[in-house]
């Protein structure tokens, strides 16, 4: 059975400070990993997906890394500014095809 | 392009109605993935539609169901609602297949319907 968790579950850092995000899944096999972000009380918005051949995808100030034979995903983020603030949710998406598994999230707060 | 659209965004029942949410694809999207999000457990994946057929299903009671109409939109019911049925339902659009051009295949969100069952 797919589980994906997030580590840290939260996170407080200075602006202007660079930070990584980490989130591991329990089975190799899927078919993307997606990072997403929301904001208190609204919908998500689609950060970064990397497919399962690739190994990182970047936009931005934002990477994010996919090691697959580990189970292993990392959302690093450049120059955090307060406007990051909001939950990262990372997703896995393992067959059968159509069924997404979220983790938990990691809560960030970036202080001016 | 017009996002994925729920309605509606806001809702209050009591224990024991039922509730009917709707979920608009983005156009040419063919699969549409129910998704509850409580504080308590997260996000979790409800079933997803593609061409009118449950395809995939969370694990849920059969209190909650759904369906898919011919223009890909789709509608969750949940009957004799309860109290820890408040959440925020999250519907997403995809194409729905395997894509050969790796490059695709975001799932797209909507806003959310947010229930409050009192």
């Amino acid at each position: 059975k797919q589980e994906v968790t997030q580590i840290p579950a939260a996170l407080s850092v200075p602006e202007g400070e660079n930070l990584v995000l980490n989130c591991s899944f329990t089975d190799s096999a899927i078919y993307n990993l997606q990072w997403f972000r929301q904001d208190p009380g609204k919908g998500l918005t689609s950060l970064l997906l990397i497919q399962s051949s690739q190994r990182e995808q970047t936009s931005g100030r934002l990477n994010a890394s996919l090691d697959k034979s580990s189970g292993r995903s990392t959302l690093y983020i450049a120059a955090s500014q307060p406007g990051d603030s909001a939950t990262y949710l990372c997703a896995v998406h393992p067959p059968p095809y159509g069924k997404v598994i979220f983790g938990p999230g990691t809560s960030l707060s970036v202080i001016p | 392009k017009a996002g994925v659209t729920q309605t509606p965004r806001y809702l209050i029942k009591t224990r024991g109605q039922q509730v009917t949410l709707s979920c608009s694809p983005i156009s040419g999207h063919r699969s549409v993935s129910w998704y509850q999000q409580t504080p308590g457990q997260g996000l979790q994946f409800l079933f997803e539609y593609f061409s009118e057929t449950q395809r995939n299903k969370g694990n849920f009671p059969g209190r909650f169901s759904g369906r898919q109409f011919s223009n890909s939109r789709s509608e969750m019911n949940v009957s004799t609602l309860e109290l820890g049925d408040s959440a925020l339902y999250l519907c997403a659009s995809s194409l729905g297949v395997v894509p050969r051009d790796t490059r695709i295949e975001t799932q797209y969100f909507g806003p959310g319907t947010r229930l409050l069952v009192l």
